[in-house]
């Protein structure tokens, strides 16, 4: 149980374009979904939150205008990264967890690089 | 904050234990998990600690003090494939991850 997967494991984009990355729980419904972003050796740093049906809440830094989230059901999230560039190239990372636990439960990632 | 602290590298032999010990912030606490993250790959879910004691699940243990703000994971009969990041993020609205324990199991 508790399985959470991501689409597209990997994506390479020119400067300029966008790109949407799905987050899915496959056997629990997600309440909550968490997108995350690291960068090499460095931390798993949290983007935003979203919960099913509200808007998304940004961590200070994020424009929300270039990472749209859209969480439109229980069981999918969307990120997109919008007139994407080579310093937006990172591993993003997305969760989902129940209303009823604190355990987050982690997509395998996406690898984006923009070229 | 939630001020997690842990050893950034440990290094270990294959067949040992190793400990890696976690401190953090205890206002406002609730729980604290543990991750395990690969090189390149997402975290994964190990265990999660809401009352003082230790658990076990198979090779992996984890403890926890709640009064003492203190928390261990314990390894044992270590194999190649635990050479990773082990995070210990505690909850919260969200989890702050911090860079982790990096260990390396050496033959």
């Amino acid at each position: 149980g508790a399985v959470v997967s991501q689409h597209p494991s990997r994506v390479i984009c020119k400067s300029g374009t966008s790109v949407k990355i799905e987050c899915r729980s496959l056997d629990f419904q997600a309440t909550t979904m968490f997108w995350y972003r690291q960068f090499p050796k460095q931390s798993l740093m949290l983007m935003a939150t979203s919960n099913e049906g509200s808007k998304a809440t940004y961590e200070q830094g994020v424009e929300k205008d270039k990472f749209l989230i859209n969480h439109a059901s229980l069981t999918l999230s969307t990120l997109t990264v919008t007139s994407a560039h080579p310093e937006d190239s990172s591993f993003y990372i997305c969760s989902a967890r129940t209303h009823d636990t604190d355990t987050q439960y982690f997509g395998p990632g996406t690898r984006l690089t923009v070229l | 904050g939630q001020n997690i602290d842990q050893p950034t590298e440990m290094t270990a032999t294959e067949g040992a234990i190793v400990q890696i010990n976690c401190t953090y912030q205890t206002s406002g606490f609730n729980g604290l998990f543990w991750y395990q993250q690969h090189a390149g790959e997402a975290p994964t879910f190990l265990s999660y600690n809401v009352l003082d004691g230790l658990e076990e699940k198979g090779r992996f243990s984890s403890f926890l003090s709640r009064s003492k703000g203190y928390s261990y994971l314990l390894l044992k009969e270590l194999q190649m494939k635990d050479s990773a990041s082990y995070l210990c993020p505690r909850t919260g609205y969200a989890l702050n991850f911090g860079k982790g324990t990096s260990l390396l199991v050496t033959p």
